[in-house]
């Protein structure tokens, strides 16, 4: 079976501070995909990024950027001089192999509030 | 715009009657999905289909029915089964390979009174 955890339920940063998502996943599967995704207050879920097992280099878009450690089974989440239009929910979430299907493992979400 | 859409925003439902959420996507794909959302326990999924006429339950289908009857449409029917349907409801979306990632509607906020 396949588990997401992330461990921090709320962050609270001022704008333009550095803030880090922490996501430990755990899966028997030699491949594998992790996301991201945000929730903003209207409720749908926006992609944010895939990282498939087998790549791990970093990433870098924009502001944010992503961190995935096989070793240490983690996919961290960074978002450099963060601004009140990032506050929502993080989702990190994983998918194993299932055919012709993509269904998703969540965690169980960190809320981030950016206020000024 | 193509894209994902729940209907409706807000339904509220006495015990002991089945509702049924819609879900409309023009995006072509050929997977859906039925995720629930409950504060504090993130998404769990209820349903998915992969194709059409087709579905297979996911980890939490108990009190709950999918059809397929249609690419573009995917409903949810929630029964008098379902003991606790208080939730927030997410369709998503998906082309027909794995690992893809997946377009979600705006939800469906489903309260029992």
């Amino acid at each position: 079976a396949q588990k997401v955890t992330q461990a921090q339920t709320e962050i609270s940063v001022v704008e333009k501070e550095d803030v880090t998502l922490d996501c430990v996943y755990e899966t028997r599967d030699t491949t594998y995909y992790l996301f991201w995704y945000k929730q903003p207050p209207s409720g749908e879920l926006v992609f944010l990024i895939r990282r498939n097992s087998f790549d791990e280099q970093n990433e870098i878009s924009g502001r944010y950027s992503w961190n995935f450690q096989k070793s240490t089974s983690s996919f961290n989440f960074t978002i450099t001089a963060s601004q009140v239009v990032d506050s929502a929910v993080y989702f990190c979430a994983l998918s194993v192999n299932t055919g012709t299907a993509s269904k998703l493992t969540f965690g169980t979400g960190t809320r981030l509030q950016v206020t000024l | 715009d193509g894209g994902i859409t729940q209907s409706p925003k807000y339904l509220f439902r006495k015990e002991g009657q089945n509702v049924t959420l819609s879900c409309e996507q023009n995006l072509n794909h050929d997977a859906m999905y039925w995720y629930r959302q409950d504060p504090g326990q993130g998404l769990r999924l209820i349903y998915y289909s992969q194709i059409v006429n087709d579905f297979q339950k996911g980890d939490i289908a108990e009190g709950y029915s999918v059809s397929r009857e249609k690419k573009e449409s995917f409903p949810l029917t929630v029964t008098s089964a379902q003991k606790n349907p208080t939730a927030f409801y997410l369709c998503a979306s998906t082309m027909g390979m794995a690992f893809t990632e997946a377009f979600f509607g705006q939800g469906t906020r489903l309260t029992v009174v």
